[in-house]
């Protein structure tokens, strides 16, 4: 079964609205990072969120992980263009360890 | 944020013909690189931890013959595929864990397009 369960799968939304990609995890995370990526393009680390609660924003992004690390949610205020692309949540369960990836959100953002 | 380089960005091969990628950290020493796989529209998914100094490990149903990885410093690993065929065609990407406090963050290459003909 899937660890890392990311939705939704796609979204458009239109400039200016806000939005919320959710991460959920099957098991206690050591950590969750947050990436951007434009298709065929590397990821752009976005944040890495570890304690219980943990809320961390960059720009017009806010991220936050539940108390139980188990659930992340990313949300982006007055979306823009420059928003658009993929983003995926990567599950750290041990610390130091590869990451686990959800399959991913391809957000548009139309005018 | 910390720099991972990758090279060749890009790269067209024959079949039959080995393909090595190059992944670098540039401002950080990484004692541990890892190595992905990425089909179009889909996610990541890891192919082998590289240590510095040591073996690889490979996840399950990649092959270590074809898939080639040396971590040779601390700043660099590598992944050569060897005679490469169509279907290994694919984005390849490297990560890097950079010590912070008290955790490790991971940054990620730019990634590799290889295309066998």
């Amino acid at each position: 079964s899937q660890e890392l369960e990311q939705s939704p799968q796609s979204l458009i939304v239109q400039e200016g609205k806000n939005l919320t990609i959710n991460c959920t995890s099957s098991k206690t995370l050591y950590g969750l990072y947050w990436y951007k990526q434009k298709y065929g393009e590397g990821l752009i680390f976005l944040m890495m969120l570890q304690k219980g609660g943990e809320e961390k924003s960059h720009e017009k992004i806010t991220a936050k992980l539940d108390e139980k690390k188990q659930q992340s949610s990313l949300h982006i205020t007055a979306s823009q263009p420059s928003h658009a692309g993929i983003y995926l949540c990567g599950a750290d369960f041990f610390g130091h360890t590869p990451l686990v990836f959800g399959k991913g959100t391809r957000l548009s953002v139309i005018a | 944020g910390a720099v991972v380089s990758q090279h060749p960005s890009r790269v067209i091969c024959k079949s039959g013909t080995s393909v090595k990628i190059e992944c670098r950290s540039l401002d950080f020493q990484a004692t541990t690189m890892f190595w992905y796989r990425q089909f179009p529209k889909q996610s990541l998914m890891l192919m082998a931890t590289s240590n510095e100094g040591s073996k690889a490990t490979y996840e399950q149903g990649v092959e270590k013959d074809k898939f080639l990885i040396n971590h040779a410093s601390l700043t660099l690993s590598t992944l050569t595929v060897t005679s490469a065929h169509p279907e290994d065609s694919s984005f390849y990407i490297c990560s890097a864990n950079k010590p912070g406090r008290g955790h490790y963050e991971q940054y990620f290459g730019p990634g590799t397009r290889l295309t066998v003909t």
